[in-house]
């Protein structure tokens, strides 16, 4: 079975310009939630999508949006893009909607951006 | 506020020796606890959690972690660590309600085993 999936692995961008990031959860997964986990820190939470309806948002400017198509795949788009927002970002699948269920997430291998 | 400390960036130990990676916590409620690891250039994969019941949880890959809740923690403990044990680890509780649940994470603890 193929685990998640995330697009594209690595991606440098310049600033100002804006980035989209994809991701394919776990085969019969509705929940992904997206994190951005800068070197030497742990994740941090940016959304959450259940059933296609954003079900949470972590402490992130307008910039960052995100959204869920019909088959649960979901994409995270980046505007206006800023040195600090250089990071590995990581995209997680859970059945439900993990931390109401406590079921564990499977996370995908990340997308490296590297905006100079 | 609702958090989660490790308080070790990096953690050595001897191939063989037990392990210890701490892991502190502060929300309100029962927490839901888990423990992750991420090995270099790819994602981050489930060891286990708790979530009630027995305060010693079993894991992937013979870990194991102990819940107190007097103490707010939930140390990860292996008895006999391996060299492909090194790897960053973190501790992550659920914390807010309703739709503002999150998950929120420590920093990571490198451990790095020794042969």
């Amino acid at each position: 079975d193929a685990g998640v999936t995330q697009s594209p692995t690595h991606l440098i961008k310049t600033r100002g310009q804006q980035v989209t990031l994809r991701c394919s959860p776990i085969s019969g997964h509705k929940s992904v939630s997206w994190y951005q986990q800068v070197l030497g820190q742990g994740p941090q939470f940016i959304f959450q999508y259940y059933e296609k309806e954003e079900r949470g948002r972590g402490n992130f400017p307008d910039r960052f949006s995100a959204r869920q198509f019909p088959n649960y795949s979901s994409e995270l788009n980046v505007n206006a893009l800023l040195l600090g927002d250089s990071a590995l970002y990581l995209c997680a699948s859970s059945l439900l909607i993990a931390e109401l269920a406590g079921n564990e997430q499977f996370f995908g291998p990340g997308t490296r951006l590297t905006v100079l | 506020a609702q958090s989660v400390a490790q308080p070790e960036d990096q953690v050595n130990v001897a191939e063989g020796n037990p392990l210890t990676v701490k892991c502190t916590y502060s929300v309100s409620g029962n927490p839901y606890l888990f423990w992750y690891v991420q090995y270099p250039n790819r994602g981050l994969q489930f060891l286990l959690k708790y979530i009630t019941g027995d305060n010693l949880v079993k894991g992937s890959y013979g870990f194991e972690a102990e819940f107190n809740k007097s103490q707010t923690s939930f140390h990860l403990k292996k008895p006999s660590a391996l060299v492909s044990d090194s790897a960053l680890y973190f501790c992550a509780v659920r914390a807010g309600a309703g739709n503002n649940r999150k998950l929120i994470w420590g920093l990571g603890t490198s451990l790095a085993v020794n042969p």
